[in-house]
């Protein structure tokens, strides 16, 4: 199993500016995500934090909106710039496990208000 | 994209009582892998199953896989108070990649 964290696990800001999330994952894992989850809604893949390259971002994601840093196999960054009320959310990275499953163990998440 | 119908959106039953949660998939799926997302929590992996007709069982939990591997299926018998959540279905895509159904929302009335 892989342990994850993230900071901050709240916060609150202005319309306007940005925020970046950090993850850290407890051993090296081969493949991060970034998902978004409204309260009491789905799941949905921001994109892939790929190790040594550019991210791979679902349809309706942008990385000027939402760059992703990846520097080593424990830990990424999502940066949400230029934030709006429509931001506002819970943001989720998890990792893939090394087992035989390839479940995803998910972080505890950031839950971001933008006013 | 891959996608998934995920029925009811939400039940609340007495304690005691059984809940089922269902997935249906227009294709046919690789594998379909089952998440509990307790309220305030994360999501936490349950199983996955990959084999046509499969059927895994964890305590009063029962998870199916339809032979045809376009449906899937989440059974708990006696509902508890810590069963408690809400269950997602999530097929897995290209790239290791999950797809999330819309989930399940499930209450428990003791």
């Amino acid at each position: 199993s892989a342990v994850i964290s993230q900071k901050p696990s709240r916060d609150i800001c202005q319309r306007g500016t940005s925020l970046t999330i950090q993850c850290q994952v407890d051993s090296q894992v081969t493949m991060m995500f970034w998902y978004r989850q409204q309260p009491g809604q789905s799941l949905t893949l921001i994109a892939t934090a790929n190790q040594g390259s550019e991210a791979t971002y679902e349809s309706g994601f942008v990385i000027d909106k939402f760059p992703i840093s990846r520097p080593n196999l424990t830990f990424s960054t999502l940066t949400v710039s230029n934030m709006s009320p429509e931001d506002s959310s819970i943001y989720l990275c998890s990792a893939l496990g090394q087992g035989a499953y390839n479940e995803q163990f998910f972080g505890p998440g950031t839950r971001l208000t933008v006013l | 994209g891959q996608q998934v119908m995920q029925i009811p959106q939400y039940q609340h039953v007495q304690e005691g009582e059984d809940f089922t949660t269902y997935c249906n998939s227009s294709t046919t799926l690789s594998n379909i892998q089952w998440y509990k997302q307790r309220p305030g929590g994360h999501p936490v992996f349950l199983i996955q199953l990959v084999k046509s007709g499969e059927v895994k069982k964890q305590k009063r939990l029962t998870f199916q896989f339809g032979e045809a591997k376009k449906n899937s299926s989440l059974h708990i018998t006696a509902t508890q108070t810590t069963d408690v959540g809400t269950y997602f279905c999530a097929p897995s895509a290209y790239g290791n990649k999950l797809v999330f159904g819309a989930g399940t929302i499930l209450r428990v009335k003791s």
